[in-house]
C-alpha cells in the first residue's frame, strides 16, 4: 500500500525567499511520485513527476524536487518565490502498476509581498 | 487541444436526493479517473477506468455511488441517495495511459448536500 504525508498544512514565505514544501511517502514497491498545484476553483495541474529516472526532477515554473529513498522523501523546492506561486500544493504517489493513486492532504502556500 | 470537461460546475441538492456528474476526457485518453475532494483534504480516488473497463474501484462507496464509462469515452458518476458527507468537489481526470503518465484534471463539480 502507498501513502504520502505532507508536513505543514500552511506555509508562508516572503517574495523572493526559498520555497520548501515537504512530502514523505510510504510504499511497499518502488513508487512513482508527483507534485500537483491547485489554484482556487480550478483543477489540479502537474508540476513534476518522478518515475525512477533521475532523482532530481525539474518541473514547470522553476520548481524542482529530489527523490531521497533513504529518507523516503520527495520535497518540493523553488529558489525564489513569486506572488503567483500562492496556491495549494499536493504530493501524490502511485505504485509501479499504475494503479492505487494517493494524494496527500495538501499544503497551502502564501507568498508575502 | 480541448481539456477535460465537466458538468455541472455547481450542484445543490437535499439529502436523500440523487445527482449525476458528467465528464468528457481529452480525446484519445484511455484512462479516466473520478476523485472526491472534501474541503481541506487531498483528492481521493473513487474509480479508475481503462477504456470502458474498471481498473480500480476499491474506494468507491458502492452502496450509493456508481460510475460508468460507456464506449470508453465520456463518463458519468452518480450518487443515490446523497448524504451530507458527500458534499465535496468531484474531479475528473484523464491520462493517455496509466498513473505514471500525467493526469489532466477538469475544473471539478462542487456538490453541496443540504
Amino acid at each position: 500500500a502507498q501513502s504520502v504525508t505532507q508536513l505543514g498544512s500552511h506555509v508562508s514565505v516572503s517574495e523572493g525567499a526559498l520555497v520548501l514544501l515537504r512530502c514523505n511517502y510510504s510504499s511497499s514497491v518502488p513508487p512513482y511520485l508527483f507534485w500537483y498545484v491547485q489554484y482556487p476553483n480550478q483543477g489540479l495541474q502537474l508540476l513534476l513527476k518522478y518515475t525512477s529516472a533521475a532523482t532530481l526532477v525539474k518541473g514547470i515554473n522553476g520548481f524542482e524536487a529530489e527523490f531521497k529513498k533513504s529518507e523516503t522523501s520527495f520535497h518540493l523546492t523553488k529558489p525564489s518565490a513569486h506572488m503567483s506561486d500562492a496556491a495549494e500544493y499536493f504530493c501524490a504517489v502511485s505504485g509501479n502498476t499504475g494503479n492505487q493513486f494517493y494524494f496527500g492532504t495538501g499544503t497551502s502556500l502564501t507568498v508575502i509581498p | 487541444e480541448a481539456g477535460v470537461a465537466q458538468s455541472p460546475r455547481y450542484k445543490i441538492i437535499e439529502k436523500r436526493q440523487s445527482v449525476a456528474f458528467w465528464c468528457n476526457p481529452i480525446s484519445g485518453h484511455a484512462t479516466l479517473y473520478w476523485y472526491q475532494q472534501i474541503l481541506g483534504q487531498g483528492p481521493k480516488l473513487l474509480i479508475q477506468f481503462q477504456n470502458n473497463g474498471v481498473v480500480d474501484d476499491s474506494q468507491l462507496p458502492k452502496d450509493r455511488f456508481s460510475a460508468e464509462r460507456l464506449k470508453g469515452v465520456d463518463s458519468t458518476l452518480k450518487i443515490q441517495p446523497a448524504k451530507l458527507e458527500d458534499s465535496a468537489v468531484y474531479l475528473c481526470a484523464s491520462s493517455p495511459m496509466t498513473s505514471f503518465n500525467e493526469q489532466f484534471f477538469g475544473p471539478g463539480t462542487r456538490l453541496t448536500v443540504l
